[in-house]
């Protein structure tokens, strides 16, 4: 059985940094074809793509945050960690990772998502 | 302002039937990639509902149904029940951006 779960704070204050670990099981990260991508989706908004990293260890980001977002894993430890800078009000939402399968590109087992309020 | 286009509601009485259209163009679904859906009811994370243009996960009934032709997609469910309620959004992958791209999501109601 394949899960995702995030974790991270639920508030972060303006201008700091924001760092969310995705853990996962049912897979590895080293199979060919298998990628972990991030998701985040404002209230009451749709859903938004942040990034994505692969097996091969090649790296995508949405283009209008690719300057705010780096995006790692550990294979020993079945996690990856999404960081994002300078974190603004507008930047709250539900931040949500899931597997991605590279051959057609559909999120096929998603995480219940974590809550992130950007507040002083 | 999403890469994909859906049209942000549609609502039918029960029983009746609903179509929800994805609108793409020529770097995504035009250029052939899959069309997937998600069905996201209130405070929890999206799911499939239709994967690789017109693929049923199990536990998803056969009145509904998705289909791509060009550069859209669309999802259509039959037989309306109250419990078909939710948001649902398209998804791509669209080459020039080199990214997963959505739809802003569509609301569907039962009168």
């Amino acid at each position: 059985q394949v899960t995702l779960r995030e974790s991270g704070p639920a508030l972060v204050k303006p201008t700091q940094t924001l760092t969310l670990t995705c853990t996962f099981s049912g897979f590895s990260l080293t199979t060919t074809g298998m990628c972990v991508t991030w998701i985040r989706q404002p209230p009451g908004k749709a859903l938004e793509w942040l990034a994505r990293i692969d097996w091969d260890d090649d790296e995508y980001y949405s283009a209008s945050l690719r300057t705010r977002l780096t995006i790692s894993k550990d294979t020993s430890k079945n996690q990856v960690v999404l960081t994002m800078m300078n974190m603004d009000p507008m930047d709250t939402g539900t931040y949500y990772c899931a597997r991605l399968t590279h051959s057609t590109h559909v999120l096929d087992v998603w995480g219940q998502g974590t809550p992130v309020t950007v507040s002083s | 302002q999403s890469v994909l286009t859906q049209p942000p509601s549609v609502s039918g009485a029960p029983g009746q039937r609903v179509t929800i259209s994805c609108t793409g163009s020529n770097s995504n679904i035009g250029a052939g990639y899959a069309v997937h859906w998600y069905r996201q009811l209130p405070g929890t994370a999206p799911k499939v509902f239709i994967y690789d243009n017109d693929s049923r996960p199990s536990g998803v009934p056969d009145r509904v149904s998705g289909s791509k032709a060009g550069s859209s997609g669309a999802l259509a469910i039959t037989g309306l029940q109250a419990d078909d309620e939710g948001d649902y959004y398209c998804q791509s992958y669209d080459n020039s951006l080199r990214s997963v791209v959505f739809g802003g999501g569509t609301k569907v109601t039962v009168l």
